[in-house]
This record gives C-alpha cells, sequence and structure tokens, in this order.
C-alpha cells in the first residue's frame, strides 16, 4: 500500500524555465510534508516543508503547495539550474507517528542548460 | 553541528555471507535512528527505527536486523545475505521534529 506517491519517474525542463514536482498521499492522518534532494550516491537532503495548516511555503526558488482536500502537493523550483538536477523525495509524516516518514518513490529531475 | 556517519561507503558480498553496517551521530543525544534502504529504481524504504539504546522496532520482514548497543550507534547485520538485499542503505537521525538528517549511505552489491 503505497501511502505517497510521485507518479512521474522523470521530468526534464530548460534552464530557466519553471520545475513542477508532484506528489499524492493517501493517508488523512498526515499533517507533515517534506521534500528531499538527493544526488547519485550521496544520502537525501532537507529541502523544503510544509505543514498541514499552510497551504504555500517559499524558500528562495523553492515553493511546497499543498492541497489538502485533493491530498496532493507540489514542489515548484524557479529558475530551474543544472545544478538542480537530482532525484527529489516526497515524504509524509502523521503526528501520531513522531518522526516516522513514509517517503514517495521519487521523481528524477534534468535541468538542460 | 550534528554529523552522521556511515561506513563502509561501499561494500560487494557474496549470497549467504554476514553483514554489518554501521551508523554513528556526534553532535546530539538520544536521538531518534533510522535504516533506510533504497533498491535501484525504488523509493526509500524504512527498514528499522530507534528511540533509544536496545529499542528497535522493525517495518518489514526481512532478512535483515539491526541494534543499537549505545546511545550514538545503530547497527544493521545479516546472518547471510541474499541477491534482494543489494540496494543503497542509508542511516538517519531525527530529535523531535519530523525532519530526518541522513547519512552520506552504503552501496551494498550482493553477488
Amino acid at each position: 500500500d503505497q501511502q505517497v506517491k510521485q507518479n512521474s519517474p522523470s521530468l526534464s525542463v530548460q534552464e530557466g524555465r519553471i520545475s513542477i514536482l508532484n506528489c499524492d498521499y493517501t493517508n488523512s492522518m498526515f499533517d507533515y510534508f517534506l521534500w528531499y534532494k538527493k544526488y547519485p550516491a550521496e544520502g537525501p537532503t532537507f529541502l523544503i516543508s510544509i505543514s498541514s495548516i499552510k497551504d504555500k511555503n517559499e524558500d528562495g526558488r523553492f515553493t511546497v503547495f499543498l492541497n489538502k482536500s485533493a491530498k496532493h502537493l507540489s514542489l515548484h523550483i524557479v529558475p530551474s539550474q543544472p545544478g538542480d538536477s537530482a532525484v527529489y523525495f516526497c515524504a509524509a509524516s502523521a503526528g501520531t507517528s513522531g518522526s516516522r516518514l513514509t517517503f514517495g518513490e521519487g521523481t528524477q529531475l534534468t535541468v538542460n542548460p | 553541528s550534528q554529523t552522521i556517519h556511515q561506513w563502509p561507503a561501499t561494500l560487494v558480498q557474496p549470497v549467504g555471507s554476514p553483514l554489518s553496517l554501521e551508523c554513528t551521530v556526534e553532535g546530539t543525544s538520544n536521538p531518534n535512528l533510522y535504516w533506510y534502504r533504497q533498491a535501484a529504481g525504488r523509493g526509500l524504504q524504512l527498514l528499522f527505527y530507534s528511540v533509544g539504546i536496545g529499542q528497535i522496532s522493525s517495518e518489514v520482514p526481512q532478512n535483515l536486523s539491526a541494534s543499537r548497543p549505545q546511545d550514538r550507534q545503530f547497527i544493521l547485520s545479516s546472518k547471510k545475505l541474499l541477491l534482494s538485499d543489494s540496494g543503497f542503505y542509508l542511516c538517519a537521525w531525527s530529535f523531535g521534529g519530523d525532519e530526518q538528517f541522513f547519512g552520506p549511505g552504503t552501496r551494498l552489491t550482493v553477488l
């Protein structure tokens, strides 16, 4: 039972354009969502997060949007840079589970110069 | 500041051999610790988590076990490796919040 799904295994965009990565979840108990970025042969690094009491959180070029009614969140990267090329994981946690995160399958983003 | 170490970075083992991967965290006390596996083309699967010394919770039945002999040490083990154990193993820690911090990972290849 995949509670967090990233339906696009890959995404390719041109440098300077917007990258939109999507994530859907099924567990209505999830109340905190995170995005991680992962380069090959390295551990994931935290990128940005959002609590269920908000619908948008912005940090520089990165913005996460949360649509609770649709159980959908998205990560926007504007403008995209070649260094953004990596695998992006969406993760979610429920207040009752403490710090346990449920991850999506990841989306490989490629930003072409 | 906190740092997390994993070793070895890469490992090639024959089927049926034992396994021991180590993870240590510096700069914090009583962290929550996690072991994840990323199989080729797959997402991050939580294998074990620990909220304290000697306290281990297993998320999925498998050929692996975990131990936490010290507050900041987390060990992933197997008595006999299977081909399906190949993957990228990640240790992570958290302290109270939802955000987890990952180590550099170990690439395990079972032949």
